[in-house]
């Protein structure tokens, strides 16, 4: 079955450090990328996505691209601010034809980032 | 402005009592999901729903029992709480796809519901 691994953390950053994350994901077929973030006390909300490979999503300064060869979608971000201190979700969601399309979630990988 | 809601936000309650956890949407989804999210943050999909009078048992093996009467309500019920149901529970929805195997399937959650069972 599907599956999305990324590193452990906790990630603890000064602040304006390069941040990755790393994730790698198997599937079968041609599944779709999303990083999605959990802010404390909160719910998850997707920060980015790709649909296909070689694709890059990017929003509030985060990117990430769908490498096929190596089956991988790093979350990168060039400068960290207090303010991104949160749980990050990578997941993929396999491209199965209609109906109920699974979402299969990495365990989370939670930063820290200190002033 | 469309939106994902669950009440209550905190729940404590004594071992043995009925309860259910709502979920509402207004974004018009078919499709529904709860998640159950441990300690270590992990997620584990309990239920889910194709939509209106469609229910589906997840990854997870659950207690709990769902119902999609509208579009727009999915609650979790749990007959008989116990410590063990301690958790936090999300509740997330996405719309169906046009296409058959359509790109993606982005969900959207709500802020979730922290169980305690004493």
């Amino acid at each position: 079955g599907d599956s999305v691994t990324q590193m452990e953390g906790p990630v603890t950053l000064s602040e304006e450090a390069f941040l990755t994350i790393n994730c790698t994901y198997t599937a079968t077929g041609y599944p779709s990328l999303f990083w999605y973030v959990q802010y404390p006390g909160e719910g998850l909300q997707l920060l980015l996505k790709a649909t296909k490979a070689d694709d890059k999503g990017s929003n509030k300064g985060f990117e990430a691209t769908y490498r096929k060869e190596t089956t991988s979608f790093h979350l990168e971000k060039g400068s960290v601010q207090v303010s991104d201190s949160a749980v990050y979700f990578c997941a993929l969601s396999d491209s199965g034809s209609g109906g109920y399309q699974k979402v299969t979630f990495g365990t989370g990988t939670k930063l820290q980032v200190i002033p | 402005e469309a939106d994902i809601y669950q009440t209550p936000r905190y729940l404590v309650i004594g071992t043995g009592k009925k309860i259910t956890l709502e979920c509402s949407q207004t974004m018009g989804h078919d499709k529904m999901y709860w998640y159950q999210q441990d300690p270590g943050m992990e997620l584990h999909l309990i239920h889910y729903s194709y939509g209106v009078n469609s229910t589906e048992k997840g990854d997870l093996s659950s207690e709990s029992t769902v119902s999609r009467i509208r579009t727009e309500h999915f609650p979790l019920t749990l007959e008989s709480a116990r410590p063990s149901h301690t958790s936090q529970y999300l509740c997330a929805s996405s719309p169906r796809l046009g296409l058959a195997g359509g790109p993606y399937n982005e969900q959207f959650f709500g802020p979730g519901t922290r169980l305690t069972v004493l």
